[in-house]
């Protein structure tokens, strides 16, 4: 299948700080990607779809401001997690469609980031 | 709207015995499900679809889903499982109109006791 490529796996920042987080599709072109947040024990809540050469389309409740998004090329997208606060750890998990938005298509994620702010 | 519902937090099964880990949908139009698996700290790994045709779909691992429209389900099955199969299993539903946006179940944890 599709690879992924999230890196970092897990980072550690002091409260205050930014950190980007990179998704890269390896094997395939990404025109969208998405971004999700896990919390421990919790499904996947969906933060924002980014899209190459335009602007990310947030979710509702997500803070555009907070967490930026740039979709730089039809491989890579970052997330950065701005002024981060110990509230903002958590598991970040990218993913991106195959199938060129047929229906037959698949999402394939990547490996997720760990983000803990102290 | 599109959503799916997986009704049991956790599903607990011996190793060798049938699993079974339940998930129902909700849609507009026709229906395309999917079952992801996650292991700790790890990010999705997707484990079989269904697009259209048999009922019956096989997936990664000796996993297997059945599609039932009249009850709305999707429920993954294996007829045998392995310890290694203790992980966190998402169902999810692709939107109607958007193709590349999916919806993801709460998730169910299984685990299998040797």
């Amino acid at each position: 299948g599709a690879v992924v490529s999230q890196h970092p796996s897990r980072v550690i920042c002091k409260s205050g700080t930014s950190v980007k987080i990179e998704c890269r599709s390896l094997d395939f072109q990404a025109t969208t990607m998405f971004w999700y947040r896990q919390f421990p024990k919790q499904s996947l809540m969906l933060m924002a779809t980014s899209n190459e050469g335009s602007k990310a389309t947030y979710e509702q409740g997500v803070e555009k401001d907070k967490f930026l998004i740039n979709h730089a090329s039809l491989t890579l997208s970052t997330l950065t997690v701005t002024s981060a606060h110990p509230e903002d750890s958590s598991f970040y998990i990218c993913s991106a469609p195959t199938g060129g938005g047929w229906a037959t298509g698949e999402l394939f994620f990547g490996e997720g980031s760990r983000l803990t702010v102290l | 709207a599109q959503s799916v519902a997986q009704p049991e937090d956790q599903v607990n099964v011996a190793e060798g015995n049938p699993l079974t880990v339940k998930c129902t949908y909700s849609v507009s139009g026709n229906p395309y499900l999917f079952w992801y698996v996650q292991y700790p700290n790890r990010g999705l790994q997707f484990l079989l679809k269904y697009i259209t045709g048999d009922n019956l779909v096989k997936g990664s691992y000796g996993f297997e889903a059945e599609f039932n429209k009249s009850q709305t389900s999707f429920h993954l099955k294996k007829p045998s499982a392995l310890v290694s199969d203790s992980a966190l299993y998402f169902c999810a539903v692709r939107d109607g109109v958007n193709f590349n946006k999916f919806y993801f179940g709460s998730g169910t944890k299984l685990n299998v006791k040797p």
